[in-house]
């Protein structure tokens, strides 16, 4: 089965420049989050969604965040502009909508993000 | 509001040592409980879980046990190889969608 899809693997742009990241979830799972990790704050969960509806967007950094899931198999994430402290790893994950209520979420390989 | 304590790496090994890798935590009611490994370059990966109270996760010989009386759950391994090596996350889930993860352990594993 294939995981959680994420694209690119690597972004490398200039402050400034719109960043859009791309996640394809699981298929079957209803819930997707977005996360950011970097050494100085460890992992941070930005957004997530509940069968394509934004539930918590109360860690998104700020306005220049946004986040958008038009279907069950797409989510995007988009910074704009972007500036050097948001060069981070930023993780997409997955849950399926029924685990026995473990709520285990699967995560993608990541897009590590380098602005200069 | 929830939280895991985890404790602070990096924990280096021998091969072959024993592994305890200390995780409590505060929640109100009954969280599940997780250990994700994260491999250098890779997402995190579901390594083990708990449910309930006394439940014993395991996979790969790594185990941890949901003690609700301490609230804690550390993880074990009774002989650890190189390929070990890795970031290990605590996580918690009190109830909706969202995980609350510890800080992170990172486990260097010697020959």
């Amino acid at each position: 089965d294939a995981g959680v899809i994420q694209s690119p693997r690597h972004e490398v742009t200039e402050m400034g420049q719109e960043v859009t990241l791309r996640c394809k979830p699981i298929s079957g799972h209803n819930s997707l989050f977005w996360y950011r990790q970097t050494m100085m704050r460890g992992l941070e969960l930005l957004i997530y969604f509940n069968n394509n509806v934004p539930i918590d967007d109360s860690g998104m950094p700020e306005d220049r965040f946004s986040a958008k899931m038009p279907n069950a198999s797409f989510s995007t994430l988009k910074i704009q502009p972007s500036e050097p402290r948001d060069s981070a790893v930023y993780f997409c994950a997955s849950r399926p909508a029924t685990s026995g209520g473990a709520y285990e979420q699967y995560f993608g390989p990541g897009t590590r993000l380098t602005v200069t | 509001g929830n939280s895991v304590t985890q404790m602070e790496g990096p924990v280096t090994l021998s091969e072959e040592a024993f592994l305890t890798i200390n995780c409590t935590y505060t929640a109100t009611g009954y969280p599940s409980l997780f250990w994700y490994v994260q491999y250098p370059g890779e997402g995190l990966q579901l390594l083990l879980k708990a449910t309930k109270a006394d439940d014993k996760g395991s996979n790969k010989g790594f185990e941890a046990t949901y003690r609700k009386e301490t609230t804690s759950f550390h993880l074990e391994k009774g002989s650890v190889q190189v390929s070990d090596s890795a970031v290990y996350f605590c996580a918690l889930a009190g109830g909706g969608n969202k995980l609350t993860f510890g800080t992170g352990t990172q486990l260097k594993v010697e020959l």
